[in-house]
């Protein structure tokens, strides 16, 4: 079945920093992909939708120059957290589905991200 | 303004007893809904899913029922099994032909061997 992976599974930076996670579809194109982010005992919250070739549409309060989305292929998309805050720690997943299946989205395996 | 709501966070079951996972829903525009089950440190896997036309869906020991006009869904294990022990959560799908999901709080379930 189709796979979505997610790099790296868990990150440690500090604050100020920026860092980038990563989210392919492994044996599917995904034109549109997913990001979400949830934090403990709470619930998985859309934070965007990348679409490949554009920009990526950001949920409200969501900030954009916060929470870098680039979807240069049909099989990666990325996110980059800048100037990183402990506020930001959090659980984020990205998800992606195979248009031409009749299925629903895979999720990757989360990206646990510690800021200190 | 939670639109998917899991008002029970947790839950316990013995093994071979059923499990009945609820969540409820305040935007009649929904029209697909999705279970996803998940562990800790993982991304949630899909389970079962219904189409508002239908209210109930089957699949092994997974069953769905759809109350439209209660805007109620519920998730049915049976028998539970100790490895049904999970995260699971609810989701609406935000507006037809898209893959854009609103997912409850999650209710945890433990089933006890």
């Amino acid at each position: 079945g189709a796979v979505v992976s997610q790099h790296p599974s868990w990150v440690i930076c500090k604050s100020g920093t920026s860092v980038k996670i990563e989210c392919r579809s492994l044996d599917f194109q995904a034109t549109t992909m997913f990001w979400y982010r949830q934090f403990p005992k709470q619930s998985l919250m859309l934070m965007a939708t990348s679409n490949e070739g554009s920009k990526a549409t950001y949920e409200q309060g969501v900030e954009k120059d916060k929470f870098l989305i680039n979807h240069a292929s049909l099989t990666l998309s990325t996110l980059t957290v800048t100037s990183a805050h402990p506020e930001d720690s959090s659980f984020y997943i990205c998800s992606a589905r195979d248009p031409r299946a009749n299925t629903e989205a895979f999720f990757g395996q989360g990206t646990r991200l510690t800021v200190v | 303004d939670q639109q998917v709501k899991q008002n029970s966070p947790s839950l316990s079951v013995q093994e071979g007893r059923i499990s009945i996972l609820n969540c409820d829903y305040t935007n009649s525009m929904f029209d697909y809904f999705l279970w996803y089950k998940k562990y800790p440190a993982e991304g949630p896997t899909f389970l079962i899913s219904i189409s508002s036309i239908k209210d109930k869906n089957e699949d092994g020991r997974f069953t769905v029922f759809l109350n439209k006009s209660a805007k109620h869904l519920s998730l049915h294990i049976v028998p539970s099994q100790p490895g049904d022990s999970a995260v699971y959560f609810c989701a609406a799908r935000g507006t037809s032909g898209t893959y854009k999901y609103i997912f409850g709080t999650g209710t945890r379930l433990k089933v006890l061997a």
